[in-house]
């Protein structure tokens, strides 16, 4: 079967960084992405990743390991508006996208 | 501001009833995708489209159906045959289907409740 694991949940201080990981097992891999959720409300996105490597984005940075299953996504400088859940998807060989259930960030003063 | 709006935001339902969730983009993209979203659970696909007038079942189908008459609209309906209905649904859009950066738009969601 398909799977995506990643943290159900994390805690992390105003100012510091916090990588969060995503580990994938997928039929075929077609690009990963990574959305922002904030309660109640819709995910927007935030990155993708297709070829192995470090995207930049800001404060925002995402890391892809085909050869690992893996990715992880890098947030500097947490504000408190970053509190909020960090969604993994992986589009498969069939195009379709596969998520993981989320991981929840809570940022601390 | 293009975007997509969904509603109603709030929908409260009684066993046994239909309901329609509405979806309207004008962001004017060919594709259209319907979610749900339960705790601790990834966003799972109810139905999807590709072009107006064509839809293919996702994961979930059983117990939904979609209609795509028009670019802009995607409504979904929750029938009564579905036996969980109640959880977050999410709409979302892309500029097209398939391959690629594929970036999804979503509309801010419609919270269903059975009673």
């Amino acid at each position: 079967g398909q799977n995506i694991d990643q943290p159900t949940e994390m805690t992390a201080t105003e100012g510091a960084i916090v990588q969060i990981n995503c580990t994938y097992q997928t039929s075929g891999f077609n690009g990963l992405f990574w959305y922002q959720q904030h309660a109640g409300e819709a995910p927007t996105f935030l990155s993708y990743n297709v070829l192995d490597g470090l995207e930049e984005k800001g404060r925002f940075s995402s890391f892809l390991s085909r050869s690992k299953g893996y990715s992880y996504l890098l947030l500097k400088e947490l504000q408190m508006k970053d509190s909020a859940s960090y969604l993994c998807a992986v589009m498969d060989s069939n195009y379709q996208l596969i998520w993981g259930a989320g991981t929840k960030l809570i940022i601390k003063p | 501001d293009g975007g997509i709006t969904q509603s109603p935001k709030y929908l409260f339902r009684k066993e046994g009833q239909n309901v329609t969730l509405s979806c309207e983009q004008n962001l004017n993209h060919d594709a259209m995708y319907w979610y749900r979203q339960d705790p601790g659970q990834g966003l799972r696909l109810i139905y999807y489209s590709q072009i107006v007038n064509d839809f293919q079942k996702g994961d979930i189908a059983e117990g939904y159906s979609v209609s795509r008459e028009k670019k802009e609209s995607f409504p979904l309906t929750v029938t009564s045959a579905q036996k969980n209905p109640t959880a977050f649904y999410l709409c979302a859009s892309s500029i097209r289907g398939g391959a690629g950066a594929n970036v999804l738009t979503f509309g801010a969601g419609s919270r269903l409740t059975v009673l």
